[in-house]
């Protein structure tokens, strides 16, 4: 089942913080970000496990709360690097099931302005 | 390390033609997937192997679309006959299970289909 995510579409200014969430109707092992570029293949950002938490990146930290299934990406202090568009991926087996895949949600646009 | 290869890079067919893609995931990646982007929208799991086997095909149009993945390295997802609804790009993506946590996935640039 695909997660949702929200916002659909996000527009700030150099310098001001945003934050993207992703939820999902089923219990999480894990949720990935990535973040893709206009014609470009997406990125990893950061993997958070059930359990844990990882910061993958400068300025951009995540959360993962298991009672909701939710996760937020949250971007401080955004630079103009930061446009683009942010997906979350969500795990509903765990890693050493056979069964093992990735969903991907449906984005979330963003676009920093000087 | 060298990426996840991907050809054509573009491609233009008419309906009812046939098309290939081909992957070359990165060296050691035991997990290859293939992922069908619309525009707009977040990639859609068509297919995952673990090695030379299918792990996942359940959002596979069967009827249309094949894949393979010949020796558990290179891959191919052919498109037989092509509908109007298949214009997407068509990512190829790999990551290397370690048994102990979830990998990560490396994409690559993805084959941009275009059916008229």
């Amino acid at each position: 089942q695909q997660p949702v995510q929200s916002p659909q579409a996000v527009i700030l200014r150099e310098g001001e913080d945003a934050v993207i969430n992703c939820s999902s109707s089923k219990a999480l092992y894990s949720v990935h970000w990535y973040r893709q570029k206009h014609g470009e293949a997406p990125v990893f950002l950061m993997i958070l496990l059930k359990g844990g938490e990882q910061k993958g990146h400068d300025k951009i930290s995540a959360s993962f709360n298991e009672k909701k299934q939710q996760s937020s990406l949250y971007l401080t202090a955004s630079q103009l690097s930061y446009s683009g568009t942010y997906f979350c991926g969500t795990e509903t087996t765990g890693w050493m099931d056979s069964s093992y895949k990735l969903i991907f949600g449906s984005g979330t646009r963003l676009l920093v302005r000087p | 390390e060298a990426g996840v290869a991907q050809s054509p890079r573009y491609k233009i067919i008419e309906k009812r033609q046939s098309v290939a893609f081909w992957c070359n995931p990165i060296s050691g990646h035991a997990t290859l997937y293939w992922y069908q982007q619309i525009l707009g929208q977040g990639p859609k799991l068509l297919i995952q192997f673990q090695n030379n086997g299918v792990v996942d095909d359940s959002q596979l149009p069967k009827d249309r679309f094949s894949a393979e993945r010949l020796k558990g390295v290179d891959s191919t997802l052919k498109i037989q006959p092509a509908k109007l609804e298949d214009s997407a790009v068509y990512l190829c993506a790999s990551s290397r299970p370690t048994g102990t946590a979830p990998e990560k996935l490396f994409f690559g640039s993805g084959t941009q289909l275009s059916v008229l």
